[in-house]
């Protein structure tokens, strides 16, 4: 299995309040991903990192941020928590060097279950 | 945007069985397919990719066909068994990005 864990794997807050979930990869890949999956969407895109402070938006971007300050760790934060954001979260890593190449596939990381009450 | 579709209802097969699940995209050309394996309370599980000259490709029980006429990709697995029991994903390769679809539930019965 690739190196990669998800901290806290499950957790439980209340709406308003800032939860930050982290991402920790010990393959020393460049690219880092987070998505939430949420019955009827699937697996969704949030953010993405294509190097140290390098990010850019996903497809549901709203209501999250990220940084990455250095290579193994990416952190996926929502500011204040809304019920909307209930779901689990997956950090995903992939061996690819640039934006145009094809064909690497990604793991994932064993998810982060989030409720907000 | 690209739409990439699968069929959101269980597949229920009998062991032994042939499986075959589809995915259907639009508004897009992917230069790879790719496919994934999700057991519950797990992240997604690499199985395949093909390109979109290959047609078809094969790893062990499984094959994956890729039909850019139609925008279409098959997954079959061959004799199935309970433990092929999960959820696939196909996901649109767009370059160090991948979309993926809602996935298909399999239920191989003994």
């Amino acid at each position: 299995d690739a190196g990669i864990t998800q901290s806290p794997r499950h957790k439980v807050t209340e709406t308003g309040t800032p939860v930050t979930l982290r991402c920790h990869q010990t393959e020393n890949h460049r690219y880092m991903y987070w998505y939430r999956q949420d019955p009827g969407h699937g697996l969704r895109l949030i953010h993405y990192s294509y190097g140290v402070k390098d990010t850019d938006k996903g497809e549901v971007s709203d209501g999250y941020s990220v940084s990455r300050s250095k290579t193994e760790d990416f952190l996926l934060t929502l500011e204040s928590a809304t019920s909307s954001q209930t779901s689990v979260y997956f950090c995903a890593i992939s061996g690819g060097t640039s934006p145009w190449e094809f064909g690497y596939e990604q793991y994932f990381g064993p998810g982060t279950r989030l409720t907000v009450t | 945007s690209q739409k990439i579709e699968q069929n959101s209802e269980a597949l229920n097969i009998q062991e032994g069985k042939t499986a075959t699940l589809t995915c259907n995209y639009t508004n897009y050309s992917p230069a790879y397919l790719q496919w994934y394996r999700q057991d519950p309370g797990r992240g997604p599980v690499f199985l395949l990719l093909i390109r979109e000259n290959e047609k078809e490709k094969r790893k062990e029980r499984l094959k994956v066909t890729f039909d850019t006429t139609l925008k279409q990709s098959l997954f079959h697995i061959t004799a199935s068994q309970p433990a092929d029991s999960a959820t696939y994903l196909c996901a649109l390769d767009a370059g160090n990005m991948l979309t993926f679809g809602g996935g298909t539930r399999l239920m191989v019965k003994p």
